[in-house]
């Protein structure tokens, strides 16, 4: 596609219940990274992909969230038993090859958790 | 680790006008690169302009200019003849390079530009 496509755009999921967050980079991009934006506040990283391999997931906040790549294309973010702090944005961005931070990011997935 | 400081939550500017957004930043590395990004109300964040820490000169794209003090560890984006549609979040990144693989960008809190008519 001509961009990171990211779905849905918005989730409201009640406290308790499992979300899967859905990244589509642009084709034929090796690197995608998750990263998680509290209202007001900036992006935190989350964790990142090279093809299929994740590489560092050291930004994931605890063992209820978890990420996969399994065909090195389209993405998963997936988060169990959600909690009201799990509110946030949910970014995806890829880039090609080393593009020394000039990621290109999708539009995020607003989770509200109620 | 890394950290990087926007202290200024909020600013505005008359359209046409010069205005600075600050950033500082703290960092062990020498090798490394800073970013300011764009956050529009879409959300998709969108890269302005990138510096090389080692390059002494100033990074510029059209009306976006940075002000790069590497032993002040500051980095400042200067937007000229602000126009309607730099109304945005602007966050500054900073990334240290790894070899063979990309790296996580590390971000500031972010300001609130808005540009008036």
């Amino acid at each position: 596609g001509a961009g990171v496509s990211q779905s849905p755009r918005y989730k409201v999921a009640k406290r308790g219940q499992d979300v899967a967050l859905r990244c589509d980079p642009i084709s034929g991009h090796v690197s995608l990274f998750w990263y998680q934006q509290a209202l007001g506040q900036g992006p935190e990283f989350l964790t990142y992909f090279q093809n299929e391999a994740q590489l560092d997931k050291s930004g994931l906040p605890s063992d209820r969230f978890f990420a996969e790549r399994p065909e090195g294309s389209v993405s998963t973010l997936k988060i169990q038993r959600t909690q009201q702090e799990d509110s946030a944005v949910y970014l995806c961005a890829s880039s090609q090859g080393q593009e020394q931070g000039g990621y290109t990011f999708g539009s995020g997935t607003r989770l509200t958790v109620v | 680790a890394q950290t990087v400081t926007q202290s200024q939550p909020e600013m505005s500017v008359q359209e046409a006008e010069t205005v600075t957004l600050s950033c500082t930043y703290d960092t062990s590395e020498s090798n490394y690169y800073l970013f300011w990004y764009k956050q529009p109300p879409s959300r998709q964040m969108i890269l302005v302009i990138r510096q090389e820490a080692y390059k002494q000169q100033n990074a510029t794209e059209n009306r976006f200019s940075v002000n790069f003090q590497k032993a002040a560890k500051s980095f400042s984006l200067k937007i000229s003849d602000s126009q309607l549609g730099d109304t945005a979040m602007y966050f500054c990144a900073f990334m240290k390079p790894l070899f063979g693989a990309n790296s996580k960008l590390t971000f500031g809190k972010g300001i609130t530009l808005s540009v008036r008519p």
